[in-house]
Parts: structure tokens; sequence; C-alpha cells
């Protein structure tokens, strides 16, 4: 069964305090693995897609790391803007109808 | 370009009543999504569809029904409203162009007394 466990399950940093959130997962074959950003009250916004093993992609103080069991999504030197839920989720190849299976999100609070 | 846009943006519902959700996506995109988010739970997939005219089940579809008349257009039905369908309700979008990312509207948060 394809699953994605996300931990911490809450994070508080103070501003500058550099950390890492991981998603672990499972899944037959993957096809992508995607993070989002999720404000309260809002719609998940993209952020990054990963696609094989050894892949990094960055954004501002964001990069993303992925190996064949887990992504880690690295936070350097946050601000108190980039509080908000971190979603992750992994598609399958198999799958043709892009489905994503989501874990729980890490809450992630930065404070000045 | 709006992206995904979704109504209403709240709504209380008594037990029974049913109601649409609408989602609209001013894209081109091929697929869409419905999701329900409820805390501890993550997003769950409803209803899907591939193209104008089809849909199809997803993770949680009982209690749901869908319509896809339009490509824009996605609807989401409860014919008969319970208080287990409180939750927030997402609509996404994606394209095979677009390397498959879905894309999220805003929301509906939907509450059933």
């Amino acid at each position: 069964e394809d699953q994605v466990t996300q931990s911490p399950e809450a994070l508080r940093l103070q501003e500058g305090e550099s950390s890492s959130l991981n998603c672990s997962y499972t899944v037959s074959g993957l096809r992508g693995l995607f993070w989002y950003r999720q404000d309260p009250g809002k719609g998940p916004e993209f952020l990054f897609t990963l696609y094989s093993a050894g892949e990094e992609k960055e954004k501002e103080r964001l990069k993303a790391t992925l190996t064949k069991k887990e992504s880690f999504l690295h936070i350097t030197a946050p601000k108190p803007e980039d509080s908000a839920t971190y979603l992750c989720a992994v598609q399958a190849k198999r799958s043709d109808t892009d489905k994503l299976i989501f874990g729980t999100g890490t809450r992630l609070q930065v404070f000045p | 370009n709006a992206g995904v846009t979704q109504t209403p943006k709240f709504r209380v519902l008594k037990t029974g009543q049913s109601m649409t959700l609408l989602c609209a996506q001013d894209m081109n995109h091929e697929y869409m999504y419905w999701y329900r988010q409820d805390p501890g739970m993550g997003l769950r997939l409803i209803h899907y569809s591939v193209g104008e005219g089809t849909t199809a089940k997803g993770e949680v579809p009982d209690g749901y029904n869908v319509s896809r008349l339009k490509k824009q257009n996605f609807l989401l039905g409860l014919e008969s409203a319970a208080p287990s369908q409180t939750s927030v309700y997402f609509c996404a979008s994606s394209s095979r162009a677009l390397k498959r990312t879905q894309y999220f509207g805003p929301g509906t948060r939907l509450t059933v007394l």
C-alpha cells in the first residue's frame, strides 16, 4: 500500500535557526514526489517536484532533496513568513490519473 | 489568469440537506480532482475526472456525486448531508503538459449540523 509519513508533526524555530522536515514514503514505482506549502485557511501552494533519487531543488530559503525512501525539506535561516504547514505527496508510476497520496503535514512556526 | 476557483467559500448545512460545490479552472487542464481535508488525516481524494464527461471514484467517494459537463468546471454534490461530511473541500487540476503537477483552489469550509 502506498504511504507517506511526515515528521515532525510540528516544529518551532527561532528566526535564523535552520532545520529539516522529513517525508518518508513507500510506493510501488515513484513517478514524482511533491512538496506543497499551506497557509491557514488557504489551499496548498505548489513548491517542488522531485522525480529521482539524488535530485535536489531550491527556492529561496527552501531546498528539497530525494532518496529512494525519503525526502527532506531543508529550511535555511527561516523567517517568520516561512511559518506554514508543509505537505508532502507521492505519485505512483502506475497511476494514470495523477493521483496523489498525501502525508499529514508538518506545521512550522518561526518566531522572531 | 485566476487559476482554480471554488464557490462558495463557506457553507453551513443541516443534516439531510443537499448542496453543490463548484470548481472552475481557466488553465485548460485535462484532469480535475476533489479532495477533503480533515485534522490529522491529510488530504483524501473523493472523485476525479480525466476529461470532459468522465468521472471516477477516489479513496472516499461515499455520499458524494460529481459531474464534469464542461472541461473547465467540476461539480461536487452532496445529496443528503451528514455530520461526517463536515470538512474543508479542495478542488485541484493538472495537465500532462505541465508534468502532472496539481494546482489547488482556495477551499470550501463546510459544516453539517
